[in-house]
């Protein structure tokens, strides 16, 4: 596809269960962003991938949160023992690169703790 | 780090009507970018500037970044029901050295009535 894509768009999980996230940014590009959007909130930064490795991970709440990009491309954001705060919309978006800074956001998953 | 201010929170305004949109920075702004977001959807990148006094215009709606760059404005001409959503205001965090991370304000939430 042309665009960045995310999956599931929408999931609803208990309090205590791990949770998977995964995007798929736009062929090429190597700057991959994950964020965070609350209610009446902007989205919010949370790690920032330069082609596999996690070149700042400054935003992430804490260590339940993890994400990792294998080979380069698509990105899973991981969350572990997800508590009810944790319910918000998760954005990825892609660049071409760190120095162009036109980022790409996927739809977004609507993640729901009960 | 930097925080972005938006204004209004909300505008309702009736089709062909002009308004405006205002983002204000605690810091100066070495990347002010515009975004549109419709619920359930992504950001849709609109505009970015860079240069104080700058201004770019995309069909009928015009960016501006003030001469100190700690203020911009996006103007929307003869608004149409297809404008309405969510705007976004967002800039680099350039000052902290990580160009790539991107500072969004709360948003701004625009609906037309026709």
């Amino acid at each position: 596809g042309a665009g960045v894509s995310q999956t599931p768009s929408n999931k609803v999980t208990e309090k205590g269960k791990y949770v998977e996230l995964r995007c798929d940014p736009i062929s090429g590009h190597t700057a991959l962003y994950w964020y965070r959007q609350s209610l009446g909130q902007g989205p919010e930064f949370l790690i920032y991938f330069q082609g596999t490795g996690a070149a700042d991970d400054s935003g992430l709440p804490n260590d339940r949160f993890f994400a990792v990009r294998p080979e380069g491309s698509v990105s899973t954001l991981k969350i572990q023992r997800t508590e009810r705060g944790d319910s918000a919309v998760y954005l990825c978006a892609s660049s071409l690169s760190r120095d162009y800074n036109e980022q790409f956001f996927g739809p977004g998953t609507r993640l729901t703790v009960l | 780090s930097q925080e972005l201010e938006q204004s209004p929170q909300s505008l309702i305004v009736q089709e062909g009507k002009n308004l405006t949109i205002n983002c204000t920075s605690s810091k100066t702004l070495y990347g002010l970018y515009w975004y549109k977001q419709k619920y359930g959807e992504g950001l849709i990148f609109l505009m970015m500037l860079q240069k104080g006094g700058e201004e770019k215009s995309h069909e009928k709606i015009t960016a501006k970044l003030d001469e100190k760059k700690q203020q911009s404005s996006l103007h929307i001409t003869a608004s149409q029901p297809s404008h309405a959503g969510i705007y976004l205001c967002g800039a680099d965090d350039y000052s902290g050295g990580s160009n790539y991370k991107l500072t969004f304000g709360k948003g701004t939430l625009l609906t037309v009535n026709p």
